[in-house]
This record gives C-alpha cells, sequence and structure tokens, in this order.
C-alpha cells in the first residue's frame, strides 16, 4: 500500500530536549516536505527537499533542521524545542514534479512543556 | 507575500443539500491549485490537482472550477452526505515545490 509514516504520531516533550520524528515514503516519490498546522492558520511549509541531499527552506524554518540521506527517508529534527514549536506536523511526498498529487502522513501530535 | 484565501470558514448544511466553497489566489505564477479533503485524526487526501483555466474536475457528488485569470476555484459538493464531514483545503501550486495553502472550510452535514 502507498503510503507516507510519521513516528511518532504523539509526544509530549520537555523544553531543550532534542527531538526526531521521522517520516518514510514508500512511493519511490523525489519530493519531500514537512508541515505544521496551527488553529486558524493553513498548513505552512518547514522544509521540502526535492531529492536526496537536496534540500530548502520553507516558510517558518527556524528552530528545526531535516536531512535527506536516503531517497524514502526525511526526518525533522528539532534540537532544541520550544513550547511555540507545540504543534500538529505533517510529512508529504509526491513525484518530483510541481502539480501532481501530494499525499500526507497521518500526522504528528507534538506538545513541548 | 502570496495569500490564498478560503471561505467560508465553515459551515452547516443538511443531508441532501448542496453546497460549495471558495478558494481565492494569486492570479500571477499559478502552476496549479490542489483541493484536499480533511477528515479530523487523519491525513489529507487529495480531490483534485487542477492546471488548467476553465478546468472542470469531476469524483463522484463533489466537482471543483477553476479560473486562473481571476484566482479563484470553487468546489461542489452535490446531495452532502454525513461523510462529507470534513475540512476542504485548497493549496497555490506556483511550480517552485512550495505550496500555500489555505485555512480550510470546515463542512458539518447534518442527518
Amino acid at each position: 500500500e502507498a503510503q507516507v509514516t510519521q513516528n511518532p504520531r504523539y509526544l509530549i516533550t520537555v523544553t531543550g530536549k532534542k527531538l526526531t520524528v521521522t517520516c518514510s515514503q514508500n512511493m519511490n516519490h523525489e519530493y519531500m516536505s514537512w508541515y505544521r498546522q496551527d488553529p486558524g492558520l493553513g498548513l505552512r511549509q518547514i522544509y521540502y527537499s526535492m531529492n536526496v541531499e537536496v534540500t530548502d527552506k520553507g516558510d517558518v524554518p527556524e528552530g528545526y533542521k531535516v536531512s535527506r540521506k536516503e531517497k524514502r527517508n526525511f526526518p525533522l529534527i528539532l534540537e532544541s524545542p520550544s513550547p511555540n514549536q507545540t504543534s500538529l506536523y505533517f510529512c508529504a511526498s509526491s513525484p518530483g514534479v510541481s502539480g501532481n498529487t501530494i499525499y500526507f502522513g497521518e500526522g504528528s501530535w507534538l506538545t513541548v512543556v | 507575500i502570496l495569500n490564498v484565501e478560503q471561505s467560508p470558514q465553515s459551515l452547516h448544511v443538511q443531508e441532501g443539500d448542496s453546497t460549495n466553497f471558495t478558494c481565492s489566489f494569486p492570479s500571477s505564477n499559478f502552476y496549479a491549485l490542489h483541493w484536499y479533503r480533511w477528515e479530523t485524526a487523519k491525513s489529507p487526501e487529495a480531490l483534485f490537482v487542477m492546471t488548467l483555466n476553465g478546468d472542470e474536475k469531476k469524483k463522484g457528488r463533489i466537482s471543483a472550477t477553476l479560473n486562473t485569470k481571476e484566482g479563484y476555484s470553487y468546489l461542489y459538493i452535490k446531495g452532502s452526505q454525513p461523510e462529507d464531514s470534513a475540512t476542504y483545503l485548497c493549496a497555490f501550486d506556483s511550480g517552485t515545490y512550495k505550496y500555500i495553502f489555505g485555512t480550510g472550510t470546515r463542512l458539518k452535514v447534518l442527518a
């Protein structure tokens, strides 16, 4: 089954404790991206990757890091989480060219206290 | 700053009613317009990707139209059912891999 898998789905953590949210897709997609969803705001892009070892900042990259060492994986790293990073996070992937369907993971609820 | 706006923010309709929502987007640098259906606790699911001005797409009882010259798209649901209850998102695609999402229209269909 074609899917985008994120882990963990739910996490409560403390300020400053580094964490990684993993994302994996099994569709051989070139493009992967991370979004955050906050009340009253649309999905906002954090980082995206056009292919292995090619990443770029989205609209809200501060406080996040990413890496793309393999085509299928695109982890999101919070080096020193802060309460303003409490949010619902989505990983997504699509074939390389714009104009294609974007496939989303089921989301990761992250709370930083 | 590019902005995508959706209206209404939310609406309630009775089962069997037809309804429609609007997505407004920049009319310049247009590549595609995406529509997604998002149920609570699930991942957003693609409905349509629209690229051509005047395009109309249909999937069951749901259809969409696109006007790239004036920067809007309409999503229509005919004969709404309770299972149509969800948030409907649109996203502006300028062909640069950076997608701009609207805040969504939350639909509740009452049985």
